[in-house]
């Protein structure tokens, strides 16, 4: 039961350098979104997609690019990473019948020097 | 638009006291409101949830939670709390309105001394 799966698990990028966040569910969920947590602030929404084929931007979508690439998978890409940047990122899914509640993946560490 | 105050950045408590971590949203009609846990390094879990009906919840690891709508909580509670309770505890607020998207606190950091 693998649920939501993200990688990679760390990376440490330099100021310019792009790089993709993957992140697959397996459990036939039609929503999927990606936050960022940061000390003191919460997870703030990036971007979701409310379903295959779409996606929308959340609070703090500067900076990134989202791929809905089938109904299992959802990218996140930073096109030129920023320190600013640096922070956890996390996958979450659900399905229609959840009334909102969030299935997670394990989170990505991302750092940017 | 949706948000959520969590008052209390850190909480330490003696294991087996008791335990309430705050949380006052802001929405205008009756939001789906949610206690999720994250043990480090670790995503999210789900503690409980509240949609309608009883205001008081049940929810998995002996944790509860009162929704109060004249006061805008939904206060987390715990009659004793366990050293392997120590973790970080996130307030989420969402409406039918927003879709499935839900808006989260800062976080409480719960430690737990014995």
């Amino acid at each position: 039961n693998a649920g939501v799966t993200q990688t990679p698990k760390f990376q440490v990028l330099k100021t310019g350098q792009s790089m993709t966040l993957q992140c697959a569910q397996d459990m036939n969920h039609n929503s999927m979104y990606w936050y960022r947590q940061d000390p003191g602030m919460g997870l703030r929404l990036i971007y979701y997609s409310a379903s295959e084929g779409t996606t929308d931007k959340g609070e703090v979508p500067n900076g990134y690019n989202v791929s809905r690439l089938n109904k299992r998978e959802f990218s996140l890409r930073l096109e030129s990473a920023a320190p600013s940047q640096t922070s956890v990122y996390f996958c979450a899914s659900n399905g229609l019948t959840d009334t909102g509640e969030l299935f997670f993946g394990e989170g990505s560490r991302l750092t940017v020097l | 638009a949706q948000s959520v105050t969590q008052p209390d950045i850190h909480i330490t408590v003696s294991e087996g006291a008791s335990l309430e971590l705050r949380c006052n949203y802001s929405y205008g009609a009756t939001p789906y409101l949610f206690w999720y846990v994250q043990s480090p390094g670790q995503g999210l879990q789900l503690l409980l949830k509240y949609f309608s009906g009883d205001t008081l919840v049940q929810g998995i690891k002996g944790f509860e939670a009162e929704f109060k709508r004249s006061q805008s909580s939904f206060n987390l509670r715990k009659p004793s709390v366990h050293w392997s309770d120590a973790a970080e505890y996130f307030c989420a607020v969402g409406a039918s309105e927003y879709g499935n998207k839900l808006v989260f606190g800062a976080g409480t950091i719960l430690r737990v001394k014995s």
